[in-house]
């Protein structure tokens, strides 16, 4: 695609349900990572995609927090028994590789009542 | 480990007149540093990049940031701000060694322009 998609772009939910947002990446872009943002604050690593792999998963909050790319491309990322303290702007980026620029989505606010 | 610390969490400035958002670096590599705004209702897109070449990094729009190792600095500047450049600004390092192309954002400088 064009640049880096992600859906739904605002999800209000009640605490204790879960939620899945999506992020469709640049096509043919190997890495693709995923921010936390909290209000009044700089966005928070949470996890990354090589490929399909999951390398790194040590900024993930709890066990609550789970993602996935089973295929490469798109990956979505669970938040199981949502509290309020989830509510954040979830970021996803995706790079052609590693070290190189990371291609940001406009994001999707979560609001967990 | 590495981080950023921006030492302003907003600046204001007048049309025409000169923008300095200042941000501080810690780092145990030789680290990439980045400069991300992010415009009301946009993703963040990256305004310029230091990756160990010159110290002096021009970007989009007019913004340059000078690397400064002896002071562990990466001040962003632009000579006449824009109503256009309103927006929060965000200093970034990469993660070298294990923590592949991981970003560590500093909190942010919202940048106001009055006309």
């Amino acid at each position: 695609g064009a640049g880096v998609s992600q859906s739904p772009r605002y999800k209000v939910t009640k605490r204790g349900q879960d939620v899945t947002l999506r992020c469709d990446p640049i096509s043919s872009h190997a890495t693709l990572y995923w921010y936390q943002q909290a209000l009044g604050q700089g966005p928070e690593f949470l996890t990354y995609f090589n490929y399909e792999a999951q390398p790194d998963k040590s900024g993930l909050p709890s066990d609550r927090f789970s993602a996935e790319r089973p295929e490469g491309s798109i990956s979505t990322l669970t938040i199981q028994r949502t509290e309020q303290r989830d509510s954040a702007m979830y970021r996803c980026a995706s790079s052609p590789t590693g070290f190189g620029e990371q291609f940001f989505g406009p994001g999707t606010r979560l609001t967990v009542l | 480990a590495q981080s950023v610390t921006q030492l302003d969490s907003h600046v204001s400035v007048s049309e025409g007149t000169p923008v300095l958002l200042r941000c501080n670096y810690s780092s145990s590599y030789s680290p990439s540093l980045f400069w991300y705004v992010q415009h009301p209702n946009k993703g963040l897109q990256l305004l310029l990049k230091y990756t160990s070449a010159a110290t002096l990094v021009k970007g989009i729009n007019g913004f340059e940031a000078e690397f400064k190792k002896s002071e562990t600095s990466f001040h962003l500047t632009k000579p006449s701000a824009h109503m256009s450049d309103a927006a929060e600004y965000f200093c970034v390092v990469i993660a070298g060694g294990t923590s592949y192309g991981k970003l560590t954002f500093g909190q942010g400088t919202i940048l106001t322009v009055h006309p």
